[in-house]
């Protein structure tokens, strides 16, 4: 258990639709990430939060979004569902975003969009 | 950009040695790690580089060397449980906004008896 929750485990929902991944990170880390990773393309990094902040973008697109809350935790925002949306999306947490600074994973939420 | 580059899958025997290469093309390098990741389960780390030279773990090792672009994760006396996807990722500083870690796609260690 790395102590990075993320809820729910797993959704299912329609194209078109809107949804909300949640994350808690480990007690104490100021940073979180976001990835998506399907079988086709891997691990791909989206977004980072450091203390509320956005510090560093990837290849999130425009129909998704994140935002960090004064509590630390994190939400993924992901709108207008399209059918290659469907993947496992983790979060991940350090305790300052630079240096050694090893990332946690969370567990994931199994996305299906049908 | 990012380039990472791995093999997609090896296979070894049980109490064995294995090298799973890993090469990269990046600007703004700040760092390579290696995780661990079995299938449905989230990633685990396993190592990490910034300076050329091995770094060694117990039955894992990693080795860097930037001018080359090069890294590899060396697994000593091998174990059924190490069957599992190996990541290799690469730290790149995003210039006025922070760091992203980019990974490659995997290779898949398939551990025989």
């Amino acid at each position: 258990d790395s102590g990075v929750t993320q809820t729910p485990k797993h959704l299912i929902t329609a194209t078109g639709q809107r949804v909300t991944l949640r994350c808690s990170p480990r007690s104490g880390d100021l940073s979180v990430y976001w990835y998506q990773q399907s079988l086709d393309q891997g691990l791909q990094f989206l977004i980072q939060y450091y203390n509320g902040e956005e510090r560093a973008k990837g290849n999130i697109l425009e129909r998704f979004s994140a935002q960090q809350f004064p509590d630390l935790h994190s939400e993924l925002n992901l709108s207008s569902l399209e059918l290659g949306d469907s993947a496992l999306y983790f979060c991940a947490s350090s305790s300052r975003g630079q240096g050694v600074d090893e990332q946690y994973f969370g567990p994931g939420t199994r996305l299906t969009v049908t | 950009g990012q380039n990472i580059d791995q093999p997609t899958e090896m296979t070894a025997t049980e109490g064995a040695i294995v090298q799973i290469n890993c090469t990269y093309q990046t600007s703004g390098f700040n760092g390579l790690f290696w995780y661990q990741q079995h299938a449905g389960e989230a990633p685990t780390f396993l190592s990490y580089n910034v300076l050329d030279g091995l770094e060694e773990k117990g039955r894992f090792s990693s080795f860097l060397s930037r001018s080359k672009g090069y890294s590899y994760l060396l697994l000593k006396e091998l174990q059924m449980k190490d069957s599992a996807s190996y990541l290799c990722a690469v730290r790149s500083f995003l210039s006025n906004s922070g760091y992203a870690l980019n990974f490659g796609k995997g290779t898949s260690l398939l551990v025989t008896p």
